[in-house]
C-alpha cells in the first residue's frame, strides 16, 4: 500500500532556530496536508497544499507541495516554546474512494 | 463555537467489557473517521463514514465497530474482542466528497482508552 516517509523521526533544537523537516511517498499525491499535534490532543491542521510546486505561508510556517508530486516540506523560521510537538504530514490523491495517508510524525524539542 | 468534541477524555475498562467512545461534530461535515494512535505511532484509520446510514472499514477494523445512524454523530464501540485495545482514539470530520475541500480532516481532542 502507499506509505509515507516523513524525517527526521525527532529533532532536539535550540529556541530561535529555524526547523526543516519533509516527507516523501512511493506515489504521486495530489493534496498535502501538514498537522501538528500538542501531548494528548488532537491533531490541528497548519497548512493544505493543493498544487504541484505551491508555497503556502502561515504565520511562521512555510510548506511546500514538491514538484514531482511525491514530497512534502515543512519550515517553521524562529522557533519557540510553544512549537514543541508532533507535526504530521499527511497525502491523498483526491480520488473517489481514497483516504488521507498520514506519516508517522516527526518530534520537535526545544532546548532551553 | 463548531467543532468535534469527543467524551470522555479518559475512559478506564476491564479487560472483557465493551466500551463506547462518543464523537459528535456540528460542522455540517458528511464525512467522519475514526484513527487509533499508539506511542510513536502515526494514525491508523480504523473505521470511516462518508455518508449517514453508511461506514466502511479502514485498515484496522478488526474488534472494532460503529454506527452512523445521524449525521452529527459517529460513535466507536470496542469490542472484547480488540485484542490490544489501550490507545489513544481520534475522531475527525471532514466536509465529504461534494465540498471543494473535502479531503481537509478535523480532529476532534481525543479519548484514551485504557484497558486492564
Amino acid at each position: 500500500g502507499q506509505q509515507l516517509n516523513q524525517s527526521p523521526q525527532s529533532m532536539f533544537i535550540q529556541e530561535g532556530e529555524d526547523v526543516s523537516m519533509n516527507c516523501t511517498s512511493s506515489s504521486i499525491f495530489n493534496t498535502w496536508l501538514w498537522y501538528k499535534q500538542d501531548p494528548g490532543e488532537g491533531p490541528v491542521l497548519l497548512i493544505a497544499l493543493y498544487k504541484a510546486g505551491e508555497l503556502t505561508s502561515n504565520g511562521r510556517l512555510t510548506a511546500q507541495f514538491g514538484i514531482t508530486r511525491k514530497d512534502s516540506f515543512l519550515n517553521i523560521s524562529a522557533s519557540i516554546p510553544s512549537d514543541v510537538g508532533i507535526y504530521f504530514c499527511a497525502g491523498c490523491r483526491r480520488n473517489r474512494d481514497d483516504k488521507i495517508i498520514f506519516g508517522k510524525g516527526t518530534r520537535l524539542h526545544i532546548l532551553p | 463555537d463548531g467543532g468535534i468534541t469527543q467524551s470522555p477524555k479518559y475512559l478506564f475498562r476491564k479487560e472483557g467489557q465493551n466500551v463506547t467512545l462518543s464523537c459528535e461534530q456540528n460542522l455540517n461535515h458528511d464525512a467522519m473517521y475514526w484513527y487509533r494512535q499508539d506511542p510513536g505511532q502515526g494514525l491508523r484509520l480504523i473505521y470511516y463514514s462518508q455518508i449517514v446510514n453508511d461506514f466502511q472499514k479502514g485498515d484496522i477494523a478488526e474488534g472494532y465497530s460503529v454506527s452512523r445512524e445521524k449525521k452529527e454523530s459517529f460513535p466507536l464501540t470496542v469490542t472484547s474482542a480488540q485484542k490490544n485495545p489501550t490507545a489513544f482514539y481520534l475522531c475527525a470530520s471532514s466536509e465529504g466528497l461534494a465540498g471543494a475541500f473535502s479531503y481537509e480532516q478535523y480532529f476532534g481532542p481525543g479519548t484514551r482508552l485504557t484497558v486492564t
